[in-house]
């Protein structure tokens, strides 16, 4: 079962920021929180990922709260091609069963017009 | 660029035919690589794991003789789904990443799989 809870769906308006919420709250000290999204029949695509401090790259903003229970991905400017489905998952750097990316049913993100 | 290379896209096929899939790591040396099949609105479901040099790891509820997987260099692994029927039909997804670490794992652009 996937260890965290995500709003089945959101909608943004384009150009607006999208902060799709992800709750974590059995999350373990080594696990990290990753995020993809996978757009319609592709395979998913790394967005970005953190352990407990905020992160940014030239894709999104990540924000981890300090309980690490939660967690927030930004895309600062949404456009039509961010419409996709987004997943958070935990998943620890220790190897074997613990390596695993079990998906959830993620986050429908619809960039509106 | 991609760094996992998924192959075919697309399989259109009789019921009975057996039919590989190819995944390669394009940038680097993959010792592990995962393989998921994901049903029409549904969520990615790992298979297996695909280990270099030794026997897969498969899921419970997955058919090891059903789903043959090969990874015999550090950049291929395959999955051969064996007699297949139209149950079969899905959407077929690899990925790699290092088998240690905190670095992400990438996907190939999945396989779609048709059984008539």
């Amino acid at each position: 079962d996937a260890k965290t809870t995500q709003p089945p769906s959101m909608d943004c308006a384009e150009g607006r920021a999208a902060n799709l919420p992800c709750n974590h709250s059995t999350i373990s000290g080594n696990e990290y929180v990753y995020w993809y999204r996978q757009i319609h029949s592709q395979g998913p695509q790394y967005i970005i990922h953190g352990l407990k401090n905020n992160e940014t790259n030239e894709m999104a903003s990540l924000i981890i709260t300090e309980d690490r229970k939660s967690s927030t991905l930004i895309l600062p400017h949404a456009t039509l091609r961010d419409t996709a489905v987004y997943y958070c998952i935990v998943r620890g750097n220790s190897g074997g069963s613990n390596y695993k990316l079990t998906f959830g049913k993620g986050t429908l993100l619809t960039v509106n017009p | 660029g991609a760094v996992v290379s998924q192959h075919p896209s697309r399989v259109i096929c009789k019921s009975g035919t057996s039919v590989k899939i190819e995944c390669r790591s394009l940038d680097f040396q993959a010792t592990t690589m995962f393989w998921y099949r994901q049903f029409p609105k549904q969520s990615l479901m790992l298979m297996a794991t695909s280990n270099e040099g030794s026997k897969a790891t498969y899921e419970q509820g997955v058919e090891k003789d059903k789903f043959l997987i090969n990874h015999a260099s550090l950049t291929l692994s395959t999955l051969t789904v064996t007699s297949a029927h139209p149950e079969d039909s899905s959407f077929y997804i690899c990925s790699a990443g290092p088998a240690w670490g905190n670095q992400p794992q990438h996907f190939g652009d999945g396989t779609r799989l048709s059984i008539l």
